[in-house]
């Protein structure tokens, strides 16, 4: 069965500033995605990221990119320009191509400080 | 990606009696999963949600226990039975279409007294 482990329990860095999040996986498999969660105080799960492991590019979308790396099966978050509303809990998340069910990290709680 | 309407949003309950959330869909989507988030914890598969067939359960988890009913291809319910405190939670409904991400409902906080 594939995990997903979060290191980082909690990490704070100052607006504006630039910060990195970890995740590694373990899985046997070829084909599968990985998706990057925010979880703010509303509950609300957002999709900030998503990557396909069979693309080499690294996802971007805006402020989000991501460093995937197959080999060493890490995929880490990184979030340019912080800004306060991204306060929040991160989850990073794994399924395989063709079953959508998600396995979950641990979360990282990332506050931004004013 | 669609909308997930659930509901209640919140509801505190007492021991012993059932409480059931809805998920509705706006618009048609091929999977439907129910997630337990316990507090400050991670996201738990309870089950997937099959349309007109009995749901799968992950392991721990027991229809008995988590009854979950998918008449449609927009609509399920989970309902939490016989609930103790150890049920207090978060849970979210999910949907997806194959081959694209999984967008969630706004969750319902349970808190069983």
């Amino acid at each position: 069965a594939q995990t997903v482990t979060q290191s980082q329990p909690e990490m704070s860095v100052q607006e504006a500033e630039t910060v990195t999040l970890s995740c590694t996986y373990d899985t046997s498999e070829n084909n599968y995605y990985l998706f990057w969660y925010k979880q703010p105080p509303s509950r609300q799960m957002i999709l900030v990221i998503r990557q396909e492991a069979y693309k080499q590019q690294n996802a971007t979308e805006n402020r989000f990119s991501v460093n995937f790396q197959k080999a060493a099966k890490s995929f880490s978050l990184k979030i340019s320009d912080s800004q306060l509303g991204d306060t929040a809990m991160y989850f990073c998340a794994f399924n395989y191509f063709g079953n959508e069910k998600l396995t979950f990290g641990t979360g990282t709680r990332l506050t931004i400080i004013p | 990606s669609a909308v997930i309407s659930q509901k209640p949003s919140r509801d505190i309950c007492q021991r012993g009696t059932s409480l059931t959330i809805q998920c509705q869909v706006d618009s048609q989507v091929t999977m439907m999963f129910w997630y337990r988030q316990q507090p400050g914890q991670s996201l738990t598969l309870i089950a997937t949600a099959n349309q007109g067939s009995e749901a799968t359960y992950e392991s721990g988890f027991v229809i008995d226990k988590f009854p979950i009913s998918r008449p449609n291809l927009t609509f399920s319910t989970l309902t939490v039975s016989n609930m103790s405190p150890e049920d207090s939670s978060i849970y979210l409904c999910s949907a997806d279409r194959v081959g694209t991400e999984a967008f969630f409902g706004q969750g319902t906080r349970l808190t069983v007294v």
